[in-house]
């Protein structure tokens, strides 16, 4: 297997753009968690999917925030109207139990908003 | 962070050398983890310790939890260059949550 997918790797847009973060989980898979990753807060956990159904949001910053995850294997995050404050590394990582599994991390999405 | 923090934040010694580093959280866990995480990559699993284990090895790690305290503890011993990294604790109860994590060098 490939490991959890990510795309695109990098991305630099402009302030008001929107941003679209893509994950490939790993087959047979039935859990995944969108993370962020910067110096000043570390790794936060935004939302989780299990069995395609979002369990927590809780992390989400706002509404400019949304994950879909419209089959088992993919999953997107998306970013409308995107701004500075947003720039970051968004990490996905998927998992055989939400709970007690070992996460499988992709490589992860830098994003900079200009 | 959202669930615990690693002590010390960043932790330089020499090649040979052991290094631990430790990680208190917030709640109860069903288990414990630990992963590595070098500069510009994803974080890759190195360990689990269940809520009921005290100690458990994997090659040159060693991990330690006290759920009373809420603690647990990573050494690595006989450290390499190559392990040269952050390292990160994560619980696992309704979520999984990281700490803030642990900038290890290794000198060679």
């Amino acid at each position: 297997d490939a490991g959890v997918i990510q795309s695109p790797r990098h991305e630099v847009t402009e302030m008001g753009q929107e941003v679209t973060l893509r994950c490939k989980l790993i087959s047979g898979h039935n859990s995944l968690f969108w993370y962020r990753q910067t110096m000043m807060r570390g790794l936060e956990l935004l939302i989780y999917f299990n069995n395609n159904v979002p369990i927590d949001d809780s992390g989400m910053p706002e509404d400019r925030f949304s994950a879909k995850m419209p089959n088992a294997s993919f999953s997107t995050l998306k970013i409308q109207p995107s701004e500075p404050r947003d720039s970051a590394v968004y990490f996905c990582a998927s998992s055989s139990d939400p709970y007690t599994g070992e996460l499988f991390f992709g490589e992860g999405s830098r994003l900079t908003v200009l | 962070s959202q669930q615990g923090e690693e002590d010390p934040q960043a932790l330089s010694i020499q090649e040979g050398e052991n290094a631990t580093m430790n990680c208190s959280y917030k709640t109860s866990i069903n288990n414990l983890q630990w992963y590595r995480q070098n500069s510009g990559r994803g974080l890759v699993h190195l360990i689990l310790i269940r809520s009921n284990e005290r100690e458990k090895h994997s090659g040159r790690l060693r991990v330690t939890l006290d759920t009373s305290k809420k603690s647990s503890s990573l050494l690595i011993t006989a450290s390499r260059a190559a392990d040269t990294a952050s390292y990160f604790c994560a619980t696992t109860g309704n979520q999984f949550y990281f700490g803030t994590g642990t900038s290890l060098t290794v000198i060679p």
